[in-house]
C-alpha cells in the first residue's frame, strides 16, 4: 500500500527558530515530490523534488529529498508567525495513472 | 489569471438531496483533480481527469459519488444521494504539468 508519512504531527517554536519538517514514503514508481503549505484555505505550492540531493530554496524556506532513504525534508529558517500553518507532503507516483499520495501533514505553530 | 474557480464555497444542506459541487480550472491546464479534506483522514484524491477524460476514480469513496468534466473549462462533482458523513471541504486543483497542482480555495459542505 502506498503510503507518505509526516512528522512530527504538530510542532511550537519561537519567532526566530529553525524548524525542519519530515517526509517520509513508500509508494510504487515515484516521480516527484511536492511540499505544500496550507493555511485556512487552499493548499500552496511551495516545492517540487525529483532529483535526490538537489536543495530547492526559496527565501527562508528549502527543502531536499533522498530517493534512496526515501524521505524528504522541509527547512524553514528564522520563523515568523506567518509561518503558522499545516504543511503537506505529497508524492507524485505512477499506479494505473500518475497519483498524488498526501501526508497527514505537520501543523506548526510559531508564537512570537 | 483568476486561479482555480469553485462554486459553491459553502453548502448546507439536509440528508438525502443531491449535492453538485462545480469547479472552472485554469485556462490550458490539462489535468483536474479532486479532493477531500476532513479532519479525520486529511487531503484524499477522489478522481482525476486528463484532457476531460477520467483517469483514475478508485479514491470515490462510493458509489453516490459522481464526476464529470464535459469540457476543458467545466468540472462537477456529485453526490446523491448526501449524507452527514460526506460533510468536508471538497478541493479542486489543475496542472499543466502532471506535479504542480493550483488548488482552488475549496467548497465547505455540511450534511445536516
Amino acid at each position: 500500500e502506498d503510503k507518505v508519512v509526516q512528522s512530527p504531527l504538530s510542532l511550537v517554536v519561537h519567532e526566530g527558530d529553525t524548524v525542519t519538517l519530515n517526509c517520509s514514503y513508500e509508494v510504487t514508481n515515484f516521480r516527484s515530490l511536492l511540499w505544500y503549505k496550507q493555511e485556512k484555505k487552499a493548499p500552496t505550492f511551495l516545492f517540487m523534488l525529483t532529483s535526490s540531493g538537489i536543495e530547492k530554496k526559496s527565501g527562508r524556506l528549502s527543502s531536499i529529498l533522498d530517493k534512496k532513504e526515501l524521505f524528504s525534508i522541509l527547512n524553514i529558517t528564522a520563523t515568523q508567525t506567518g509561518d503558522s500553518a499545516v504543511y503537506l507532503c505529497a508524492v507524485v507516483h505512477f499506479n494505473a495513472g500518475n497519483m498524488l499520495t498526501f501526508g497527514g501533514g505537520t501543523r506548526l505553530m510559531v508564537k512570537p | 489569471d483568476a486561479g482555480v474557480i469553485q462554486s459553491p464555497r459553502h453548502e448546507v444542506t439536509e440528508m438525502g438531496q443531491e449535492v453538485t459541487l462545480r469547479c472552472k480550472p485554469i485556462s490550458g491546464h490539462d489535468y483536474l483533480f479532486w479532493y477531500r479534506q476532513t479532519m479525520m483522514r486529511g487531503l484524499e484524491l477522489l478522481i482525476y481527469f486528463n484532457n476531460n477524460v477520467p483517469i483514475d476514480d478508485s479514491g470515490m469513496p462510493e458509489d453516490r459519488f459522481s464526476a464529470k468534466m464535459p469540457n476543458a473549462s467545466f468540472s462537477t462533482l456529485k453526490i446523491q444521494p448526501s449524507e452527514p458523513r460526506d460533510s468536508a471541504v471538497y478541493f479542486c486543483a489543475s496542472s499543466i504539468s502532471r506535479n504542480e497542482q493550483f488548488f482552488g480555495p475549496g467548497t465547505r459542505l455540511t450534511v445536516l
